[in-house]
């Protein structure tokens, strides 16, 4: 049984760049919301996907788009990339919008 | 919105005495409330979750108390062993209409001390 995946697992990026993050999740889930998590804090909800479709979202700016294909899996972009936007990146998935979520690795990004 | 508060945010215990970590919410429409370990480098990992249906729940060495009317609960593991040292972070979130976003705590890291 696939747990939830990430890619890539680690990144590195200057500012004013933009970054794609991708997520698979968990076999049979359906639903995926990303989080961010800064360094010694807990994550952040940044949006959550469903039937393709943004669900709902988190206290973060337009900058953070984000995708669901067919197959559940899912895209996180940060367009015009900050320092601040360093950060763990951890992707959840869960079915059919219930509570349990599993998180996957996370990608690492680092803005220089 | 939903305001989750940890403490302590370090606790250092003997190996095999009990450690016990506790977690406040803000919102009362708040219903579920799970509990996740970080290991250093790893991803959070689901250990115990609680819905406000419930008062208590337990799973061999960890059990989680859910106070709804002063808005708390708490994670406490017994008999610690060194694989039990991470950083754990509860949560909580609504789940009336399909499951809202998890609100975090900040962290406490559990050092166990062999």
């Amino acid at each position: 049984d696939a747990g939830v995946t990430q890619s890539p697992t680690h990144l590195i990026k200057t500012r004013g760049q933009q970054v794609t993050l991708r997520c698979s999740p968990k076999s049979g889930h359906d639903t995926v919301s990303w989080y961010q998590q800064a360094l010694g804090q807990g994550p952040q909800f940044i949006f959550q996907y469903y039937e393709e479709e943004e669900r709902q979202r988190g206290n973060f700016p337009d900058r953070f788009s984000g995708h669901q294909f067919p197959n559940y899996s899912s895209e996180l972009n940060v367009n015009a990339l900050l320092l601040g936007d360093s950060a763990l990146y951890l992707c959840a998935s869960s079915f059919d919008l219930r509570e349990t979520q599993y998180f996957g690795p996370g990608t690492r990004l680092l803005v220089l | 919105g939903e305001n989750v508060e940890q403490h302590p945010s370090t606790l250092s215990v003997q190996e095999g005495d009990s450690a016990v970590i506790k977690c406040t919410y803000s919102d009362s429409a708040s219903n579920y409330f799970p509990w996740y370990k970080q290991e250093l480098g790893k991803r959070p990992q689901l250990i115990i979750d609680i819905r406000s249906n419930v008062g208590e729940k337990k799973d061999q060495r960890i059990a989680v108390t859910l106070n709804k009317t002063a808005k708390h609960f708490s994670l406490h593991i017994t008999e610690t062993q060194p694989e039990d040292s991470a950083v754990y972070f509860c949560a909580a979130s609504k789940t009336n209409f399909g499951n809202e976003k998890l609100t975090f705590g900040t962290g406490t890291r559990l050092t166990i001390i062999p």
